[in-house]
């Protein structure tokens, strides 16, 4: 069983659409991460989220914690943006954090 | 601060070398992971820490050892490499705040065993 849901597991967009990726989870946390990471790149934190939610630039993060689940948005979509996106979180009784298998994104021109 | 730093960036080992794969943090977190990840597949815990002295087993230890002698370091050992183990590695540490964890990653290694 995987703690971490996340969909869709591929993406392709034309530059200037909004699009969300989601993330479900079955166990109770603290917060979530939204991760990103490019071709071949590092892994960097978009955000990190308790409740509510938050924006930067173009990307939305949203979180529901009575529903357990969180939407990553990206408004006018460009083709940087390309990446896989990763949900993570660790759970309240836990030292580990659960990884979603991630959304790759290919936004085209 | 520099955040996590992991060297080195590359590395290609023939089968049954050892090496050791460095990682510091300079944001006293308790808290340092070592994830491996394979083409194309999600990220796998092999060790990670909770402070100096406490270390525990991920999903995939097997063939990999690690310390902690100072809340800075975490160093993961590659014991008689095997092709097996070529992957991407990611060092990272968390910190645990009221609002949450913040998550910091390294740059990664990549690994060649041939």
């Amino acid at each position: 069983k995987n703690e971490v849901e996340q969909s869709p597991q591929n993406l392709t967009a034309q530059e200037g659409e909004f699009i969300t990726i989601n993330c479900s989870y079955s166990v109770g946390i603290s917060a979530l991460h939204w991760l990103q990471q490019h071709p071949g790149g590092g892994i960097v934190s978009l955000f990190m989220l308790s409740s509510g939610k938050k924006k930067h630039g173009r990307l939305i993060a949203t979180i529901n914690i009575q529903e357990k689940h969180s939407s990553l948005h990206i408004t006018a979509s460009h083709p940087r943006d390309s990446a896989v996106y990763i949900c993570a979180l660790m759970p309240n009784t836990g030292n580990q954090f659960y990884f979603g298998t991630g959304t790759s994104l290919t936004v085209i021109p | 601060n520099a955040g996590v730093t992991q060297t080195p960036k590359f590395r290609i080992l023939k089968i049954g070398q050892s090496m050791t794969l460095q990682c510091a943090q300079d944001m006293n977190h308790n808290y340092m992971y070592w994830y491996r990840q394979d083409p194309g597949m999600g990220l796998k815990l092999i060790y990670y820490s909770v402070g100096a002295g406490i270390t525990d087993k991920g999903e995939v230890p097997n063939g990999y050892n690690v310390s902690r002698s100072t809340t800075e370091d975490f160093p993961l050992r590659l014991e008689l490499a095997a092709p097996s183990q070529t992957s991407v590695y990611f060092c990272a540490s968390s910190d645990f705040r009221a609002e949450g964890e913040k998550l910091f990653f390294g740059s990664g290694t990549q690994l060649s065993v041939l």
